[in-house]
């Protein structure tokens, strides 16, 4: 079955330190790839997303994200992450060959101010 | 002000009730969904529609039943027969399948 995995379910970090949250899924043709980002009292909202072209998808409030077909990763990063990142992160993924999106267990992260 | 809206935030019922939970959109988007997303779990997707009069199930569709009857409106019945029902849920849209999703502010549901 196709499945999406996000390694870490809790990050804590200090402001300022780098970051860096996996992705992985199991599909073997193509994909179209989001990250979407709840923040505590928000709706989910869209962080990015690729659907093709340049692998390395820039989005809202300086994250970015690589797509790397050989790995079946979309892991997102952000270089410096402030205390306003806390949030929870969803990585999401839909395989060609269907509408429905498959959706990470999602990575509750948190900053140290 | 363009959105999704949800009513109720929180609703409660007793065990072997019906209940409707309400998702409107004034996105003019054509395809709207029904997720259900449990602690330490992926959203998990119920129904959706592409177009008004027309839904297909979901991964977990048993014990749930919609409609759409509006292009702005998709509601949730959660019925009796759903054995696990107290959840939080999560109403989305989008132009069409293959795009963006927006969300609304979800419902929690508490089964008493």
């Amino acid at each position: 079955a196709q499945s999406v995995s996000q390694h870490n379910h809790h990050v804590i970090l200090s402001e300022a330190a780098s970051l860096e949250l996996g992705c992985n899924y199991s599909y073997g043709g193509t994909v179209n790839l989001f990250w979407y980002v709840q923040y505590p009292g928000q709706h989910l909202q869209l962080l990015l997303k690729y659907f093709s072209g340049d692998p390395l998808v820039k989005g809202i409030k300086g994250f970015e994200a690589e797509f790397i077909k050989s790995k079946f990763s979309f892991n997102l990063r952000k270089p410096s992450v402030q205390w306003s990142d806390t949030a929870e992160y969803f990585c999401a993924v839909r395989p060609d060959s269907n509408y429905q999106l498959i959706w990470g267990a999602g990575t509750k992260l948190i900053i140290k101010p | 002000d363009g959105g999704i809206t949800q009513s109720p935030k929180y609703l409660f019922r007793k065990e072997g009730q019906n209940v409707t939970l309400s998702c409107e959109q004034n996105l003019n988007h054509d395809a709207m969904y029904w997720y259900r997303q449990d602690p330490g779990q992926g959203l998990r997707l119920i129904y959706y529609s592409q177009i008004v009069n027309d839904f297909q199930k979901g991964d977990i569709a048993e014990g749930y039943s919609v409609s759409r009857e509006k292009k702005e409106s998709f509601p949730l019945t959660v019925t009796s027969a759903q054995k696990n029902p107290t959840a939080f849920y999560l109403c989305a849209s989008s132009i069409r399948t293959k795009d963006e999703q927006f969300f609304g502010p979800g419902t929690r549901l508490t089964v008493l």
